[in-house]
């Protein structure tokens, strides 16, 4: 069974500094994809950055990294030199390339992560 | 553009009200996802269109009823809800992961809507 785990419900980081947010996850496809949404209050679900299982560098964009450990089955968010409106509950998901023309994402439970001026 | 609209934003409906949610998409994606999140809690998947034919129904009780006119359209028609049923929800839309070599491709999502019964 396919399962995400993000064991930190609650974060606090102070403002300009590096935060990172754990994420494992456990699957037996050999090819998937890993994703990190945001979700700000408002409610709005926003993609932040991606990585496929074969990927052999780890995914940037922006002030937002991915630390990718396949062997360890470790996906964390590293977000840097954090801003107020990081402030939000972060979502790592998991999709396994399947056959179908549609993918069926699992999401983790989420981390609440709160950014302190 | 990268975007997907949800209307309305807020809705409050009793429990013998019929209302239907909207979602649109002109990314020229073919998967499109209606999901159930209370707070706190991550999105739960309720239905699955590909190609404008209903593929996943996460065993939703009858009295969320979904349709898909077009291929940029998304229905969520509502009637009899309970107070449980209060949640935000959210349509999201995908491409056709079939076209990547090797990798799923991202779902975007849209704004929500925060449903209330009343």
């Amino acid at each position: 069974a396919q399962k995400i785990t993000q064991t930190q419900p609650g974060m606090f980081v102070q403002e300009k500094e590096a935060v990172t947010l754990d994420c494992t996850y456990d699957t037996s496809d050999p090819s998937y994809g890993l994703f990190w949404y945001k979700q700000p209050s408002s409610g709005e679900m926003i993609f932040l950055i991606y990585q496929g299982s074969y990927d052999q560098q780890n995914a940037t964009e922006g002030r937002y990294s991915l630390n990718f450990q396949k062997a360890r089955k470790s996906a964390n968010l590293v977000i840097s030199a954090s801003q107020l409106g990081d402030s939000a509950m972060y979502f790592c998901a998991m999709s396994p390339r399947g056959k179908t023309s549609y993918d069926k994402v699992i999401f983790g439970p989420g981390t609440s992560l709160s950014v302190i001026p | 553009d990268t975007e997907v609209t949800q209307t309305p934003k807020h809705l409050v409906m009793g429990m013998t009200n019929k209302k239907s949610l909207k979602c649109e998409q002109h990314m020229g994606h073919r998967a499109m996802y209606w999901y159930k999140q209370k707070a706190k809690k991550p999105p739960e998947l309720m239905f699955v269109y590909s190609y404008e034919k209903l593929s996943i129904n996460e065993s939703v009780p009858s009295r969320f009823s979904p349709e898909c006119p077009n291929s940029s359209l998304l229905n969520l028609h509502l009637h009899a809800l309970q107070p449980e049923d209060s949640a935000l929800y959210l349509c999201a839309s995908s491409q056709d992961s079939r076209e990547s070599y090797l990798f799923p491709y991202e779902q975007y999502f849209g704004p929500g809507t925060r449903l209330t019964v009343t």
